[in-house]
């Protein structure tokens, strides 16, 4: 079936250093894909998608790349702060402008 | 109040009580969702309200009854809900067509006891 799924459960980067986390997905049918990032105690948030006829986008110092020949989604943080811990999904539209395809979340851990 | 917000926060019940979840957002949107997030497991969706109309039912169980009064509420009523029905319920709203652009309320955190 469809699905959405991350490589690592969790994540341990030194403050200071680049964060990548991975997503795998299945559907090629995807127009979007979405990361989330969900601090403790809160809903997820939104920081930034990226279209399937990208290859690469930039945020305020986030990264996602696509590569639709693997159905590879990564999430670049760079210099990585205290405030980044948080979980951080994946999602993607599949079939559907209606709802999301939801990976399992990988948690983001800033050793000091 | 902004966003989206959600009452109660926290809530423990008994199997045979019955209770309700709220959620209500000031963004102007008109798409609004009921999610499931337990631990280790990815968000489940339960259920999608398309300007006031029901348009995704997730195969949930009966003893979660969803409620959309008008674009800006959604209820989530409970009744003889199961241990295992534990969670973090999260609500969540966007504009019609643009499920990629939620934007979620803090959760209420569920336990049946």
């Amino acid at each position: 079936g469809e699905s959405v799924g991350l490589h690592l459960p969790t994540l341990s980067v030194q403050e200071g250093d680049n964060s990548i986390i991975n997503c795998a997905y299945s559907n090629s049918a995807s127009d979007y894909f979405i990361w989330y990032k969900q601090e403790s105690g809160k809903g997820p948030q939104f920081i930034i998608d990226i279209r399937s006829n990208m290859d690469k986008r930039q945020g305020q110092r986030v990264t996602v790349l696509l590569n639709k020949t693997v159905k590879h989604l990564s999430l670049q943080i760079a210099a990585t702060q205290p405030g980044d811990s948080a979980v951080y999904f994946c999602a993607e539209n599949g079939d559907s402008n209606y709802q999301l395809i939801w990976g399992a979340g990988t948690k983001l851990i800033i050793k000091p | 109040e902004t966003g989206v917000t959600q009452t109660p926060r926290h809530l423990v019940m008994g199997m045979t009580n019955k209770k309700s979840l709220k959620c209500e957002q000031h963004l102007g949107h008109n798409a609004m969702y009921w999610y499931k997030q337990s631990a280790k497991k990815p968000l489940e969706l339960m259920f999608v309200y398309n300007f006031k109309e029901q348009t995704e039912n997730n195969s949930v169980p009966s003893r979660f009854s969803p409620e959309c009064p008008n674009s800006s509420h959604l209820f989530l009523h409970l009744h003889t809900l199961q241990p295992e029905d534990s969670a973090l319920y999260l609500c969540a709203s966007s504009q019609a067509g643009q499920a990629n652009e939620q934007y979620f309320g803090p959760g209420t955190r569920l336990t049946v006891t």
